[in-house]
């Protein structure tokens, strides 16, 4: 157990929909990451949060928008849902940034239909 | 340009034999970090080793192994004695010190299967 949780592990919605993944990070960790995983594009960093301020940002589509709150756990929005959205999607967290080791969430597993 | 390469797609081996998995990497950054992470089939991503770049050693744990060289850019992982329980998709990744907070660069992954 990595001590990062995240919720829903399975979500099933259909096109145009919107939902939301939430994070939990260990205990202690600041630094929370997201990151989306597809057989086409492999795992490809979304966003990252600090201590409740976005901290860098990836390939991530404007659809889609994250938030850390003052509890430090994170939550990722996506909207407008299309069929290539369907991929498994991790958080991640740390204790800082640049080169700690990052502990993952079991994932969501998102199916567009 | 920050990239990580690992050529192996598919390895499938039998128990007991010894496998290793390969990760050549790219960095401009002096400063950068390796790790290795493996993905069972339960899918979750699990944290196995991390390496700075001024630290050369190889490093030892049980079974596994691990060979980091700057000088061809490589962070290699052996797995001594493979189990059944050792099948699943390796990652390798990359972090750059001052770049972008931290963030994890992936290769593909190499999916190892250890028959019995």
């Amino acid at each position: 157990d990595s001590g990062v949780t995240q919720t829903p592990k399975h979500l099933i919605t259909a096109t145009g929909q919107r939902v939301t993944l939430r994070c939990s990070p260990r205990s202690g960790d600041l630094s929370v990451y997201w990151y989306q995983q597809s057989l086409d594009q492999g795992l490809q960093f979304l966003i990252q949060y600090y201590n409740g301020e976005e901290r860098a940002k990836g390939n991530i589509l404007e659809r889609f928008s994250a938030q850390q709150f003052p509890d430090l756990h994170s939550e990722l929005n996506l909207s407008s849902l299309e069929l290539g959205d369907s991929a498994l999607y991790f958080c991640a967290s740390s204790a800082s940034t640049g080169g700690a080791e990052a502990f993952f969430g079991q994932g969501t597993r998102l199916t567009v239909v | 340009a920050q990239k990580v390469t690992q050529a192996q797609t598919e390895i499938s081996v039998v128990e007991k034999e010894d496998v290793t998995l390969d990760c050549v990497y790219e960095t401009r950054d002096t400063t950068y970090y390796l790790f290795w992470y493996k993905q069972p089939p339960s899918g979750e991503l699990v944290f196995l080793i991390r390496r700075n770049s001024f630290d050369e050693q190889n490093e030892i744990s049980g079974r596994y192994s691990w060979n980091f060289q700057k000088s061809t850019s490589s962070f290699n992982f052996t797995i001594t004695a493979s189990q059944v329980v050792d099948s699943a998709v390796y990652f390798c990744a990359l972090s750059e010190r001052y770049n972008q907070g931290g963030k994890l660069i992936f290769g593909q992954g190499t999916e190892l299967s250890v028959k019995p």
